[in-house]
């Protein structure tokens, strides 16, 4: 079955700098890649997504890219800041019940 | 708008006991989803309802848990009974329709089985 490999487990960086987390799936089919945020004591928010027609998307601060040959997935966090401290959760889906795989989960620190 | 609703918090149990937790999603999101969430993994997809009917259940382990959806609303998970390794957050979410839409969690609850 599907598999959604996520890297790295922790990332610590000081603010103001750029964060990258990245994922790589195992189904060709997957077509739809959710990115989720996950503060302490709250569930999983969506915070971007992408489609595999496009490559890349940006929202602000955020951007994701994806590389379809390779089955790789970039989340892209530019200007850090203590409030993006979180637990990141990539995802992977395709058509048909359309079930979301999650990766195994982001913990980044943004150091002030 | 409110969010998807869940109760309990937190539940704490003994092995081979019954628990159950309650889902109230957003209002008019035909679709509604049970995670389960071990401490350190993302979540991994139980039961997977539309309307009231149910569209994948196939990581579900029957033979102990069961979930319902009565009405197309609101929706139940139980877990009987209970094991050790069933500790973890069970997360409910929602979306307008089965597809690529947006999944809205709860805050989950909390389980620990002792």
């Amino acid at each position: 079955g599907e598999n959604v490999e996520q890297h790295p487990s922790t990332l610590s960086v000081q603010e103001g700098d750029s964060a990258v987390i990245k994922c790589t799936y195992s189904d060709s089919a997957s077509n739809y890649f959710p990115w989720y945020k996950q503060e302490l004591g709250k569930g999983p928010q969506l915070i971007i997504d992408i489609r595999s027609n496009v490559g890349e998307k940006k929202d602000q601060r955020i951007a994701v890219t994806l590389n379809k040959t390779a089955k790789h997935f970039s989340l892209h966090i530019t200007e850090t800041q203590p409030e993006d401290s979180a637990v990141y959760f990539c995802a992977a889906s395709r058509g048909g019940t359309y079930k979301y795989i999650f990766g195994t989960g982001t913990r980044l620190k943004v150091l002030a | 708008e409110a969010g998807v609703a869940q109760s309990p918090r937190y539940k704490i149990i003994e092995k081979r006991q019954s628990v159950a937790f309650w889902c109230n999603p957003i209002s008019g999101h035909a679709t509604l989803y049970w995670y389960q969430q071990i401490l350190g993994q993302g979540p991994k997809l139980l039961i997977q309802f539309q309307n009231n009917g149910v569209v994948d259940d196939s990581q579900l382990p029957k033979d102990r848990f069961s979930a319902e959806r009565l009405k197309g609303v609101d929706s139940t998970l139980k877990i009987q009974p209970a094991k050790l390794e069933d500790s973890a957050v069970y997360l409910c979410a929602s979306s307008l329709a089965t597809g690529q839409y947006e999944q809205y969690f709860g805050p989950g609850t909390r389980l620990t089985v002792t």
